[in-house]
């Protein structure tokens, strides 16, 4: 079946810092979406990349869509405490009919203040 | 901004018997989803629920799970005779068309014992 891998799993920074975390699915995707999970929470949306090659931006995050739309990745510029949590990256995979998301592993991120 | 709804917060169960988890998923949302999450890892998908039937459903979804959407507004998940490993956060989710974002609910944490 799908595998949506995500590295690295954890990322510790000094606020300040930049951070980037890196999506490779198995298959083709249709989209990919990016969730973040605070500390026990939920799953909140993010965004989401539809276009091979897109570059979205969501103030200091940038997310990018692979050419061949199977890996994406998310970067933060000059990291927060509030940006602590752990990021889900999560595909649809081309010709599914009921929406699934396949999930990474996540990557939990923290910051040092 | 509409919510997800989900109860218990917690549940507490011994081994063999039976949980309902429940879930109010957005009014106009038309597609539903079960997952669940053991604590610090992936969020694994268990099934989907459209146009009142089931659309897809994991491995994990064996006869012991069951799900239910009986009065149009709530959406619930049972597992019949429970066992330690059932042990994990169980998320709601629900999307009004194809490609947007889930909407998670915040979870009900089940602890078998």
């Amino acid at each position: 079946g799908q595998q949506v891998m995500q590295i690295p799993q954890y990322q510790h920074v000094q606020e300040g810092e930049d951070f980037t975390t890196y999506c490779n699915s198995s298959t083709t995707l249709s989209n990919i979406q990016w969730y973040k999970q605070r500390p026990g929470g939920h799953p909140v949306f993010l965004i989401q990349l539809v276009k091979s090659g897109e570059v979205k931006k969501q103030k200091r995050l940038t997310f990018q869509f692979g050419e061949a739309k199977k890996n994406s990745s998310l970067h933060i510029t000059a990291t927060q405490t509030t940006d602590v949590g752990t990021y889900f990256c999560a595909g649809w995979r081309s010709g599914g009919s009921n929406y699934k998301l396949t999930f990474g592993k996540g990557t939990l991120l923290t910051v040092n203040p | 901004e509409p919510e997800v709804t989900q109860t218990p917060s917690h549940q507490v169960t011994q081994m063999g018997q039976e949980v309902i988890l429940r879930c109010v998923p957005i009014s106009n949302h038309l597609y539903f989803y079960w997952y669940r999450q053991i604590l610090g890892q992936k969020v694994e998908f268990l099934v989907s629920f459209y146009n009142n039937e089931i659309s897809e459903k994991s491995e994990i979804f064996d006869d012991q799970f069951s799900v239910e959407r009986p009065d149009g507004s709530n959406f619930t998940l049972k597992i019949r005779s429970t066992k330690l490993e059932d042990s994990a956060m169980y998320f709601c989710a629900s999307i009004s068309y194809a490609g947007t974002g889930y909407t998670f609910g915040s979870g009900t944490r089940l602890t078998v014992v």
